[in-house]
């Protein structure tokens, strides 16, 4: 079955900074990469997804590069906010939307230092 | 906006009891599904479903059974709880290719 490595497992940025997150899959019928954001108490929630069409996708503070060569994905989070601080998960799925069920990577959590 | 509702936050069972956990969406979706969420571990999936009395194993599925009688409530079932399932379970829900959407949890401790 599908294997979701992410590093790193902790990150620590100064407030403005720019936090990068990495994962790596190893089903090549992989399609859907969704992020999830989990903060503390709370259920996750997505952040940003992108499918195997697309090599990038934007949405204001938030990048997701995919580079499915090497089977691997990234999460760029540009002039963080104490508010980004929490845990972030990445997935992959076959399924197109994850309806066959998303396999997650084992978080990072970021810690956003004012 | 989507409602995935489960049916307790918190819960303390006992070894051996039977344990349901519920959870019901309201959005008429086709897809349901259950994972684990361990320090650590990340999610783990544990069942799912794609239609009403339909359902698949995931990754981590011994232990566990799930009943789907209507389309919008989808039961995770502990035959005989153990110390070993402590941990939170959260349900979620997806319809074609839209993300999946996911319930608060439930925190689940067996003594």
């Amino acid at each position: 079955g599908e294997n979701v490595e992410q590093h790193p497992s902790t990150l620590s940025v100064q407030e403005g900074d720019s936090a990068v997150i990495k994962c790596t899959y190893s089903d090549s019928a992989s399609n859907y990469f969704p992020w999830y954001k989990q903060e503390l108490g709370k259920r996750p929630q997505l952040i940003i997804d992108i499918r195997s069409n697309v090599g990038e996708k934007k949405d204001q503070r938030i990048a997701v590069t995919l580079n499915k060569t090497a089977k691997h994905f990234s999460l760029h989070i540009t002039e963080t906010q104490p508010e980004d601080s929490a845990v972030y998960f990445c997935a992959a799925s076959i399924g197109g939307g994850g309806a066959d069920g998303l396999t997650f990577g084992k978080g990072t959590h970021l810690i956003i230092q004012p | 906006d989507v409602k995935v509702t489960q049916s307790s936050r918190y819960l303390v069972k006992r070894t051996g009891e039977k344990v349901f956990l519920e959870c019901v969406q309201d959005m008429d979706h086709e897809n349901m599904f259950w994972y684990r969420q361990d320090p650590g571990l990340g999610l783990r999936l544990i069942y799912f479903s794609y239609d009403v009395k339909m359902k698949e194993k995931g990754d981590i599925p011994e232990g566990y059974s799930v009943s789907r009688e209507k389309k919008e409530r989808f039961s995770l079932i502990l035959e005989s709880a153990s110390t070993n399932q402590t941990s939170m379970y959260l349900c979620a829900s997806t319809s074609g290719v839209q993300p999946q959407h996911f319930g608060d949890g439930t925190r689940l401790s067996i003594l």
